[in-house]
């Protein structure tokens, strides 16, 4: 089956320690995304690469890094210097050069204490 | 001016009703146009995509697109019970691949 697997689906961590979110799709899509999600709010775009090796920050990308080594992965690590990680991160994947409509992955929870 | 607006919520229907939901945008360059529908803790869903000006039905959805009013909606007839969500509006900005989100409009609706 295609699709865009994240994982793990809940992470908890101790504050001042780094964490990385996995992100893996075999839909062969360019293009892929992750996003911040608050309880209640709307989505928050973090960073975004249409190409291996090449990535932009989004609207909050301080306090994240991450990496496009391979088309079908962009890893997410939230450092200890983002001041409110605990939220829902959603990865995204589109396919480049057409209307770039995006599929979600199911997410992950990430809660820091 | 935020790049993507919808009409805030709550919407509660009741069971049959249609549901409006609405989105404005900015950029009136824009060529895509999005609904998804994301039901409470999970990730969200594609519904509707729409890049031409007019109606675009799938099934009980309909999208509506108004390139010159700078104006989207998305109408859902026969409202279920299963179609309490809420539903995110994207567009795609001139120039550029990644989409705008509006904040979202949540549905319940009340059997």
């Amino acid at each position: 089956d295609g699709g865009i697997t994240q994982s793990p689906k809940y992470l908890f961590r101790k504050e001042g320690q780094n964490v990385t979110l996995s992100c893996e799709q075999n839909l062969n899509h360019d293009a892929m995304y992750w996003y911040r999600q608050d309880p209640g709010q709307g989505l928050r775009l973090i960073y975004y690469s249409q190409i291996v090796n090449d990535f932009q920050k989004g609207d909050i990308a301080e306090g994240y890094s991450v990496s496009r080594e391979k088309k079908e992965s962009f890893p997410l690590t939230v450092t200890s210097a983002q001041k409110n990680p605990t939220a829902f991160y959603l990865c995204a994947s589109s396919i480049a050069g057409t209307a770039y409509e995006q599929y979600f992955g199911p997410g992950t929870r990430l809660t820091v204490t | 001016q935020k790049e993507v607006e919808q009409n805030s919520g709550p919407l509660s229907v009741p069971e049959g009703a249609i549901a409006s939901l609405n989105c404005t945008y900015s950029d009136r360059g824009s060529q895509s146009f999005f609904w998804y529908r994301q039901y409470s803790g999970k990730s969200p869903e594609l519904i509707m995509s729409i890049y031409s000006n007019g109606d675009k039905e799938d099934g009980r959805f309909t999208a509506q697109l108004n390139k010159a009013s700078q104006y989207v909606s998305l109408l859902i007839r026969d409202s279920q019970p299963s179609d309490s969500a809420t539903y995110l509006c994207a567009v795609r900005p001139t120039n550029d691949y990644k989409l705008s989100f509006g904040a979202g409009t949540t549905v319940t609706v009340r059997a």
